[in-house]
């Protein structure tokens, strides 16, 4: 079967750097997607990898090892208004995003 | 632009009645998928269109749930009857048509948060 795996819940403070790791086992894949829920709101595009390495948007960073079948989104310079929950998805053989359960990121002061 | 259009952004409604919920999708987009996600979890494909016609609905409770997509642009979710287990948010996104060596993203509207009683 299709599984992505990621941590539940995570705590962070204010100012420092925090790394959601992601394991996934998929039919195929068509990249790997992370993307930012708030409470209450749809989730927004955060990062995109198709190929091996790192990806640098900001202060947001994504990496990506196909053959560990692994991710991580990194965030540095923590803000309280990057608490929120953390998705990864991969786009499988047929196109189709496979969700994990999302990581729930709490930024404390 | 406009992003993805969706109604309503509530809904209370008692087991075993109807419920409908509408999207609206980005102008041009060709693909569009609906979305449940439960509280705690991530999105579950309900079903997805490519214009007016189903690509994948292996995942949509036929028995209660349907879809449609007239004319290839808005699309309307129905649930009849609803269950206590429909609580959820339903979330449209729209993408152009996915293939490979492009970016593929998805974008969501606000959801229809569903409360069953």
């Amino acid at each position: 079967g299709q599984n992505i795996d990621q941590p539940t819940e995570m705590t962070a403070t204010e100012g420092a750097i925090v790394q959601i790791n992601c394991t996934y086992q998929t039919s195929g894949f068509n990249g790997l997607f992370w993307y930012q829920q708030h409470a209450g709101e749809a989730p927004t595009f955060l990062s995109y990898n198709v190929l091996d390495g790192l990806e640098e948007k900001g202060r947001f960073s994504s990496f990506l090892s196909r053959s560990k079948g692994y991710s991580y989104l990194l965030l540095k310079e923590l803000q309280m208004k990057d608490s929120a929950s953390y998705l990864c998805a991969v786009m499988d053989s047929n196109y189709q995003l496979i969700w994990g359960a999302g990581t729930k990121l709490i930024i404390k002061p | 632009e406009a992003g993805v259009a969706q109604s309503p952004r509530y809904k209370i409604i008692e087991k075993r009645q109807s419920v409908a919920f509408w999207c609206n999708p980005i102008s041009g987009h060709a693909t569009l998928y609906w979305y449940q996600q439960i509280l705690g979890q991530g999105p579950k494909l309900l079903i997805q269109f490519q214009n007016n016609g189903v690509v994948d609905d292996s995942q949509l409770p036929k028995d209660r749930f349907s879809a449609e997509r007239l004319k290839g642009v808005d699309s309307t979710l129905k649930i009849q009857p609803a269950k206590l287990e429909d609580s959820a948010v339903y979330l449209c996104a729209s993408s152009t048509p996915p293939r490979g060596g492009t970016l593929n993203e998805q974008f969501f509207g606000p959801g229809t948060r569903l409360t069953v009683l």
